[in-house]
């Protein structure tokens, strides 16, 4: 397997909704990525795991929860999200990250959240 | 300050016309850039990344250090070429490297 999914493709919430969306990969990467997509825009950085370790926060706010529970897989724990959290969520993995051959950086398609 | 910048929001071009996608940046390390691509309807791909020398696609990349750029070009655009297409570049070190983004570029290849 050489791609990395993602669960659900779309997911419409309310703000008091608690909810989670699941990364997989098993190309034995070891660094994991969670970014927000707005339309026309780059990624932004939410989230960096490396070795199943938390390596980079990008001042994400609390109602985010990420989680790793184990190499192949990433979780993003949503709760009380606004309708400006409304995006695409990206996860992406690299082999680790070492160096520019190591950790280029393979994308899932993508969790079209909607919150209402 | 670390910065990638695409000066081109949208680039329209004819069906066999060349095509140059520019990428210009700031960084005071030794840079690592890549090109990625996202298709309408379909995920964010690796294109290029400088240190491969390759070319995919027919699109090739060359990393000139004098000028901080990392322009993208093909000789002769195909219609399937149409999409939006990001510069990075890596920074950091250790379990804080990361890319930064430039804004993309629109490509629209008409026939």
């Amino acid at each position: 397997d050489t791609e990395v999914t993602q669960t659900p493709k779309h997911l419409v919430m309310g703000m008091t909704n608690k909810k989670s969306l699941k990364c997989e990969q098993h190309m034995g990467h070891r660094a994991m990525y969670w970014y927000k997509q707005k339309a026309k825009k780059p990624p932004e950085l939410m989230f960096v795991y490396s070795y199943e370790k938390l390596s980079i926060n990008e001042s994400v706010p609390s109602r985010f929860s990420p989680e790793c529970p184990n190499s192949s897989l990433l979780n993003l724990h949503l709760h009380a999200l606004q309708p400006e959290d409304s995006a695409l969520y990206l996860c992406a993995s690299s082999q680790d990250l070492a160096g520019a051959q190591t950790d280029t950086q393979y994308f899932g398609p993508g969790t079209r959240l909607t919150v209402l | 300050a670390q910065r990638v910048t695409q000066p081109e929001k949208l680039l329209s071009v004819f069906k066999g016309a060349p095509v140059e996608l520019k990428c210009n940046y700031s960084y005071s390390g030794s840079p690592e850039l890549f090109w990625y691509v996202q298709y309408s309807r379909q995920r964010l791909q690796l294109l290029l990344r400088h240190i491969s020398r390759e070319s995919i696609k027919g699109f090739t990349a060359d990393l000139n250090k004098g000028e901080t750029s990392f322009h993208l070009k093909k000789p002769f655009a195909q219609e399937e070429d149409s999409a939006m297409y990001y510069c990075a570049l890596n920074i950091g070190a250790g379990n804080n490297r990361k890319l930064i983004w430039g804004l993309g570029t629109s490509l629209a290849v008409n026939p």
